[in-house]
């Protein structure tokens, strides 16, 4: 199947700073790119749809303005948390849809263990 | 709305035995339906899909079959190993670049030897 690639995996931040998650497509062109928040033991829960070229659709409840969505080419989408704080610790996990009314299939990045100190 | 029902973990079983995780789901329209699974500290990976009823979707390990008539997608193994140990989420989508995927809860899977 298709690669997503999520970078970093693993990421420690000072309280206060900004961290860039970045997810690419290698493989394949990637009009749509889903991100998700996962806690210890939870299902995923989505905080944005971002299609390549225009703004990113928030879920309710997710601050756009403390998680930055960028999708400004086909085959790369960067979360950016700012400002962050000890609660922002999760797991971030990204996902990439091809284009084509066939394409159902989502795919997913391996994840981002951000802590935040 | 659309949605995805996962029977509750965690599922606890010992090596050798069969598997089964229940997933049942609403759609409006005719959607592919998936299995994904999450090691511990990874992201997900596709394990099977099915686009179309009576369709069995398999990686030739596990396998599940889109029950229309029921409106189920039960992921099935035949004995499991330690190494399955994960957590595993049902999911379907529709086409249409715009339709997000719907996931269930996911189902832990614990194997003992």
């Amino acid at each position: 199947g298709a690669v997503v690639s999520q970078h970093p995996s693993r990421v420690i931040c000072k309280s206060g700073t900004s961290v860039k998650i970045e997810c690419r497509s290698l493989d394949f062109q990637a009009t749509t790119m889903f991100w998700y928040r996962q806690f210890p033991k939870k299902s995923l829960m989505l905080m944005a749809t971002s299609n390549e070229g225009s703004k990113a659709t928030y879920e309710q409840g997710v601050e756009k303005d403390k998680f930055l969505i960028n999708h400004a080419s086909l085959t790369l989408s960067t979360l950016t948390v700012t400002s962050a704080h000890p609660e922002d610790s999760s797991f971030y996990i990204c996902s990439a849809r091809g284009w084509g009314a066939g394409n159902t299939e989502a795919f997913f990045g391996q994840g981002t263990r951000l802590t935040v100190v | 709305g659309d949605s995805v029902t996962q029977m509750e973990g965690p599922v606890t079983l010992s090596e050798e035995a069969f598997l089964t995780i229940n997933c049942t789901y609403t759609a409006t329209g005719y959607p592919s339906l998936f299995w994904y699974v999450q090691y511990p500290g990874e992201g997900l990976q596709l394990l099977l899909k099915a686009t179309k009823a009576d369709d069995k979707g398999s990686n030739k390990v596990f396998e599940a079959t889109y029950r229309k008539e029921t409106t189920s997608f039960h992921l099935e193994k035949g004995s499991v190993q330690v190494s399955d140990s994960a957590v595993y989420f049902c999911a379907l989508s529709l086409s249409g670049g715009s339709y997000i995927p719907t996931f269930g809860r996911g189902t832990s899977l614990i194997v003992h030897p």
